[in-house]
């Protein structure tokens, strides 16, 4: 079985300030990485993804995250956050396979608020 | 359309009756997941059709719950008997499966938001 802890619930910052908000999952086999991010009002959209390959992976609105194997983390970083960038951001595991199923198993989200 | 839809957009509903959800997936996409979006649980993987066939219906928390799909294409969600701690966003998505690599992106539809009184 997968699960994945996000530690922080609410992530209060400043606008331009830079910013981690953090995951770490646990897995008896190998797994695919996500975060996706749900703005007010509307549905989860994929931020980035990791397969495979380099360990550090950059995704939409400078959004990047590096995928800790040893520590089995894989945390999201921006180094210069806008008042657009609040919403509430969930990291996501799946099973690593061809043909795999491919359910997301999330996180409980972290919710960022960026103020001015 | 360009993305998943979902229907209604909003449910409310009496204790004891029952409703039907709705997912019209993008065109092509041969995978279709349903989740669940509470307040007290995250989001919680329901089930998943690859085709009109549910390999892993794990996630349904309880016999009251159900889900179809036909043509490859339209899956309706039905909660019979609704009870409260029922109420949540239900969320369909949808992706290509890749037969060699898996991790494909899902694109999420906008939900649908059952309340139960």
């Amino acid at each position: 079985a997968q699960s994945v802890t996000q530690l922080d619930s609410q992530v209060p910052v400043f606008e331009e300030a830079p910013v981690e908000l953090r995951c770490n999952y646990s897995s008896s086999v190998s797994v695919y990485l996500f975060w996706y991010v749900q703005y007010p009002n509307q549905g989860l959209q994929l931020l980035l993804k990791y397969l495979s390959g380099s360990t550090l992976v950059k995704g939409i609105n400078g959004f990047e995250a590096e995928f800790n194997k040893s520590q089995t983390s894989f945390h999201l970083r921006k180094p210069s956050v806008h008042i657009s960038d609040t919403a509430e951001y969930f990291c996501a595991v799946s099973r690593r396979g061809g043909g795999s199923q491919g359910n997301l198993i999330f996180g409980k989200g972290t919710k960022l608020s960026v103020k001015p | 359309g360009a993305g998943v839809s979902q229907s209604p957009s909003n449910k409310v509903t009496e204790k004891g009756k029952d409703v039907e959800l709705r997912c019209d997936p993008i065109s092509g996409h041969t995978a279709l997941y349903w989740y669940r979006q509470s307040l007290g649980q995250g989001l919680e993987f329901l089930i998943y059709f690859q085709g009109n066939s549910a390999p892993d219906k794990s996630g349904l928390p309880s016999d009251r719950f159900s889900a179809e799909r036909t043509g490859g294409s339209v899956s309706t969600l039905t909660i019979q008997r609704t009870q409260q701690e029922d109420s949540a966003v239900y969320l369909c998505a949808s992706s290509r499966l890749d037969p060699l690599v898996g991790g494909q992106k899902q694109f999420f539809g906008p939900g649908t938001r059952l309340t139960v009184l």
